[in-house]
């Protein structure tokens, strides 16, 4: 089973800054099968990003996805206050799903 | 409109058997393959299983395999998920979500969740 390792495990930061979000994987991972979710309190997961660089529909411009291999990162490139949430990595492999721990985004 | 819709949670005492239920609507649910994944309270995501779009092959986390069986029904448009030995590491919500399409394996829609207590 291929684990996910997200870092850092809390990122604190104020609305405009830039948020950098790790996700490490065991062993390699083909990019088409990496995504990113983000989850608020109370509500279902929300796909961001799949295929590693591919921002799902209707998500803004300000997230990014990029990587490859075991390295993936997710960057949202000026916060608003809708941003602060957990998000989460997510890979397929070996006809398994899994997903990294999670990284909170939270209020400086 | 693509909705999801579970149901069948609740409070079930260790070693007893739940059966949950996800409606889907608003798309061609025969076509797509649908996971479940479940959540601890207060914990991260964590996968349970998959079927594929005609329900021929199915795949489960080694943690639940052999005690959880997924099925569908496409001419209901129903997703199940009959759990059984239930133990109080199971307790968790339970969401169903719709695979984006047949060869991208990750969720674009994802239900509201129906909670499962695992508890004497």
């Amino acid at each position: 089973e291929i684990v996910l390792t997200q870092s850092p495990g809390t990122l604190s930061l104020s609305p405009g800054e830039r948020a950098t979000l790790s996700c490490r994987a065991s062993q390699s991972v083909s990019s088409s099968h990496l995504a990113w979710y983000q989850q608020k309190p109370g509500q279902a997961p929300r796909l961001l990003i799949y295929g590693a660089s591919s921002r799902a529909t209707g998500i803004p411009d300000r997230f990014s996805g990029s990587g490859s291999g075991t390295d993936f990162t997710l960057s949202i490139s000026r916060l608003e206050p809708e941003d602060f949430a957990v998000y989460y990595c997510q890979q397929f492999g070996g006809s398994q799903w899994t997903f990294g721990q999670g990284t909170k985004v939270e209020f400086k | 409109e693509v909705q999801l819709l579970e149901s069948g949670g609740g409070l079930v005492q260790p070693g007893g058997s739940l059966r949950l239920s996800c409606a889907a609507s608003g798309f061609t649910f025969s076509a797509y393959g649908m996971s479940w994944v479940r959540q601890a309270p207060g914990k991260g995501l964590e996968w349970v299983s998959h079927i594929i779009a005609s329900g021929g092959t199915t795949y489960y986390a080694d943690s639940v395999k052999g005690r959880f069986t997924v099925s569908r029904d496409n001419s209901k448009n129903t997703l199940y998920l009959q759990m059984n030995s239930l133990r109080a590491e199971d307790t968790a919500v339970y969401y169903c979500a719709k695979r984006l399409t047949p060869t991208i394996t990750v969720f674009d829609y994802w239900g509201q969740g129906t909670l499962v207590t695992v508890s004497s």
